[in-house]
Formats: structure tokens, C-alpha cells, sequence
């Protein structure tokens, strides 16, 4: 089946540092992926859509400046936390779909800004 | 806009119960409905995809159904097991939303043995 890996799992970083997440589909060609943020125990929170070669479409309320995303090819998406602080420590989840594939998510990241 | 509630919020039985997790939404324009768990700390794991034509979908002990025209999904687990205590998450991708996947705020389960 398919398999959406992410990268990394937890990372600890410190105030005003940047910090990169990947998101790989291994066996598909994403056109269309997907970051999620998730606060404890709520649901989860649509960031941005990123397709493969295109600028990423933000949700009304997130920085696009802060949070940098990069669709370069059909098999990876980068999200960037530019300039992290301590209310930008969450779970950041991502999810790839493709042609034949339905939505397939990441293992998440617990990003801890200190 | 597309609202989907799931209900109830937590749920505790003793191993060995059959249970029912509910999933409503308010805009039936879905293309399908999908049932997801999370183990704490973790990724989506999907359960069960139901396409708009389907009233239901199996596998295993899991059985989802759908009615569209309530607005209204469940989540059907026989025979509960302590491994099957997780967070339970529906979302569907609502067509108004350019597809995108609207979640509810899930249940947490809990199986005591």
C-alpha cells in the first residue's frame, strides 16, 4: 500500500532558529500534499496544500512567511518553521494523495521550540 | 460550511464489548467518508474508506457505515480488544473545500482488559 514517510519524528530546537520537515511518498507520485498542525488532544488543523511544481495555498490564519513549504517534486514536500518560538511547538502531520491513492499521512513530527 | 462532529468524545469498556463510534456532518456534497486512528504521538493510520455510492465497508472487526442523506457515519468494532485503544478520527473531503479533508475532533477509546 502506500507509505507517506516523515522526517523527523521529534526534533527540539531552540527560539529563533529555523527547522525543516520532509515528507516523502515512497511508492506513489503525490500531486497534492497536505500539512496539518495538531494541538493536544484536538483534531487537525489544515496549514497548507502544495502541489508538485506550484506555490502552496495557506489556510486564512497562517503564515506563510513563518511556515515555508516547498513542493519540488512528486515525492517530496519540505515544511520550514522559520524563526521558531515557543508557541509554534505543536505536531505537524502531513498527507499525500495521488492518482489511484487516497489520502495516505505521515507518522508526524513533536516539534518543541525552547 | 462543512462541520463534522463525532460523538461521544472518550470512550471506556471492558475488553470483549462490541461498540459504535458516531460521525455527523452537516453538507452531504462529500465524495466519500474515511475513518482514521491514531495511537498517541502518532500518524493517521486509515481504517475504512466509504465512497459516496456505499453504505457501508468491513474489514475485520471494523465495520463503517454511511447516510448521506443524515448526514451520519458509524464506526462499528466488535469483540474490543486493549490494542484497539486509540483515537478514532472521521473526515471526509467536502467538494466546497477543493477537496480538502474536514476531521472531526475524534474519540478516544479505551479497552480495559
Amino acid at each position: 500500500g502506500a507509505v507517506v514517510s516523515q522526517h523527523p519524528s521529534r526534533v527540539i530546537c531552540k527560539s529563533g532558529t529555523s527547522v525543516k520537515i520532509e515528507c516523502r511518498s515512497l511508492d506513489f507520485q503525490a500531486t497534492t500534499m497536505f500539512w496539518y498542525r495538531q494541538f493536544p488532544k484536538k483534531s487537525l488543523m489544515l496549514m497548507a496544500t502544495s502541489n508538485e511544481g506550484s506555490k502552496a495555498t495557506y489556510e486564512q490564519g497562517v503564515e506563510k512567511d513563518k511556515f515555508l513549504i516547498n513542493h519540488a517534486s512528486l515525492t517530496l514536500s519540505t515544511l520550514t518553521v522559520t524563526s521558531a518560538h515557543p508557541e509554534d511547538s505543536s505536531f505537524y502531520i502531513c498527507s499525500a494523495i495521488g492518482k489511484g491513492y487516497g489520502y495516505t499521512f505521515g507518522s508526524g513530527t513533536r516539534l518543541t521550540v525552547v | 460550511k462543512q462541520e463534522v462532529t463525532q460523538i461521544p468524545a472518550a470512550l471506556s469498556v471492558p475488553e470483549g464489548e462490541n461498540l459504535v463510534l458516531n460521525c455527523s456532518f452537516t453538507d452531504s456534497a462529500i465524495y466519500n467518508l474515511q475513518w482514521f486512528r491514531q495511537d498517541p504521538g502518532k500518524g493517521l493510520t486509515s481504517l475504512l474508506l466509504i465512497q459516496s455510492s456505499q453504505r457501508e465497508q468491513t474489514s475485520g472487526r471494523l465495520n463503517a457505515s454511511l447516510d448521506k442523506s443524515s448526514g451520519r457515519s458509524t464506526l462499528y468494532i466488535a469483540a474490543s480488544q486493549p490494542g484497539d485503544s486509540a483515537t478514532y478520527l472521521c473526515a471526509s473531503p467536502w467538494m466546497e473545500y477543493g477537496n480538502k479533508l474536514v476531521f472531526g475532533a475524534g474519540t478516544i477509546l479505551r479497552v480495559k482488559s
